[in-house]
């Protein structure tokens, strides 16, 4: 069953950091493509980045030069590094497969960031 | 980049009720377009895929139609489980990009 928790979430202030990470299991992760996705409270999903097998990163202009995303294949495992946090990234994060035709074919969760003072 | 425009932003309807909804891209995205659906506090599913593709385990009831700028997602008859909202999301050019939602109420 293919399974995918994320956690590292919590309050921070704006322009602090925070690193989110996705644990996958149930499939051959390395062989997958990867992405994140927001949504603000109350609000709509926005996808934030995308991660090949092959290390192909693609990032929303909202957070481009801020986000990082990676991957360690040995402990199947994503990660989005966040810097530069603003109050406006406040969501929840989701981690999702991508495979095929199908860009979100399963999710996480989801991850609360709150980005207070 | 790729805007989306969904129609309306909520809907009243009926249990048994048939249901489009509307999605237009701001440019061609060929059938680059997938639907789906989020119920409160859980992360989206997928429904549909390459605009009329039917995602394994996902009733027959829904279905999808369009290409290049203007899609549907038809609900043949509503059932209670399809109160949620409905997301589509074009895929053909990063950024992806999502609609704005459509949320399916109870009349």
């Amino acid at each position: 069953e293919v399974q995918l928790v994320e956690s590292g979430g919590g309050l921070v202030q704006p322009g602090g950091s925070l690193r989110l990470s996705c644990a996958a299991s149930g499939f051959t992760f390395s062989s997958y493509e990867m992405n994140w996705v927001r949504q603000a409270p109350g609000k709509g999903l926005e996808w934030v980045s995308y991660l090949s097998p092959g290390g192909t990163t693609y990032y929303a202009d909202s957070v481009k030069g801020r986000f990082t995303i990676s991957r360690d294949n040995a402990k199947n495992s994503l990660y989005l590094q966040m810097s530069s946090l603003r109050v406006e990234d406040t969501a929840v994060y989701y981690c999702a497969r991508t495979v095929a035709d199908i860009p979100f074919e399963y999710w996480g969760q989801g991850t609360l960031v709150t980005v207070s003072s | 980049d790729i805007q989306m425009t969904q129609s309306p932003s909520t809907l009243s309807a009926s249990i048994g009720d048939r249901v489009t909804i509307t999605c237009r891209a701001s440019q061609s995205i060929n059938s680059g377009l997938a639907w789906y659906q989020q119920k409160p506090g859980k992360a989206p599913k997928v429904l549909i895929y390459k605009a009329s593709s039917l995602e394994s385990g996902v009733p027959s009831s829904f279905s999808g139609s369009g290409s290049g700028t203007e899609f549907t997602l038809t609900i043949s008859s509503l059932q209670p489980d399809d109160f949620a909202t409905y997301y589509c999301q074009q895929y053909k050019t990063y950024p992806w990009t999502f609609g704005q939602g459509t949320k399916v109420e109870i009349k």
